[in-house]
């Protein structure tokens, strides 16, 4: 497709069970985020991959929340055993290149709203 | 710290009404600022940014900010508001690092009355 896809797009687990998020960023772009979005809050970065490399998950919230992307394409974003406080919007976006002072802007998908009940 | 607040939770307009949504930043951010737009249900759309060069930044649909460093702003404002504009808006600040890595405000919701 032309733009990011996220799936699922909703998503309802029970605390405890572990879930799986997926990211389909636009073909041929190479970094990749991942941000949280709590009710009535802006994103939170969470994780950046460039490639296949992450090079950055200082935004995790804990060690129950895992990324990966293993091509350098598609991205996956776990959390285990999911607690309450993880209910939230979760946001990927991807850029054509990896530059700070880059004029390409970072592409959203349209989430997965997480509820954790 | 770092940080971009957005003053107000929510701001109410007339349709034809001047749009103003505020955003001032701490003066240790680095100034590269942006502001988003999110639809309901959708994720995020860039409306412009700022990172050297003119002050006054023109985008979308519309939309232009100013940035002003002797006020740490970068307010947003269209001259008429348009029901189309109903959503969310994040002002945001790109960090130092070695990648685009954004920091975003609480957001504001622009409701536009007919």
């Amino acid at each position: 497709g032309a733009g990011v896809s996220q799936s699922p797009r909703y998503k309802v687990a029970k605390r405890g069970q572990d879930v799986a998020l997926r990211c389909d960023p636009i073909s041929g772009h190479v970094s990749l985020f991942w941000y949280q979005q709590a009710l009535g809050q802006g994103p939170e970065f969470l994780t950046y991959f460039q490639n296949e490399a992450q090079l950055d998950k200082s935004g995790l919230p804990s060690d129950r929340f895992f990324a990966e992307r293993p091509e350098g394409s598609v991205s996956t974003l776990k959390i285990q055993r999911t607690q309450q406080e993880d209910s939230a919007v979760y946001l990927c976006a991807s850029t054509l290149d990896e530059w700070r002072d880059s004029n390409q802007p970072q592409h959203f998908g349209d989430g997965t709203r997480l509820s954790i009940l | 710290a770092q940080s971009v607040t957005q003053l107000g939770s929510h701001v109410s307009v007339s349709e034809g009404a001047l749009v103003l949504l505020r955003c001032n930043y701490s003066s240790s951010v680095p100034p590269y600022l942006f502001w988003y737009v999110q639809y309901p249900n959708q994720g995020l759309q860039l409306l412009l940014k700022y990172t050297t060069g003119a002050t006054l930044v023109k985008g979308i649909n519309g939309f232009e900010a100013e940035f002003k460093k002797s006020e740490t702003s970068f307010h947003l404002t269209k001259p008429s508001a348009h029901m189309s504009d109903a959503a969310e808006y994040f002002c945001a600040y790109e960090m130092n690092t070695g990648f685009q890595k954004l920091v975003f405000g609480t957001g504001t919701r622009l409701l536009v009355s007919p």
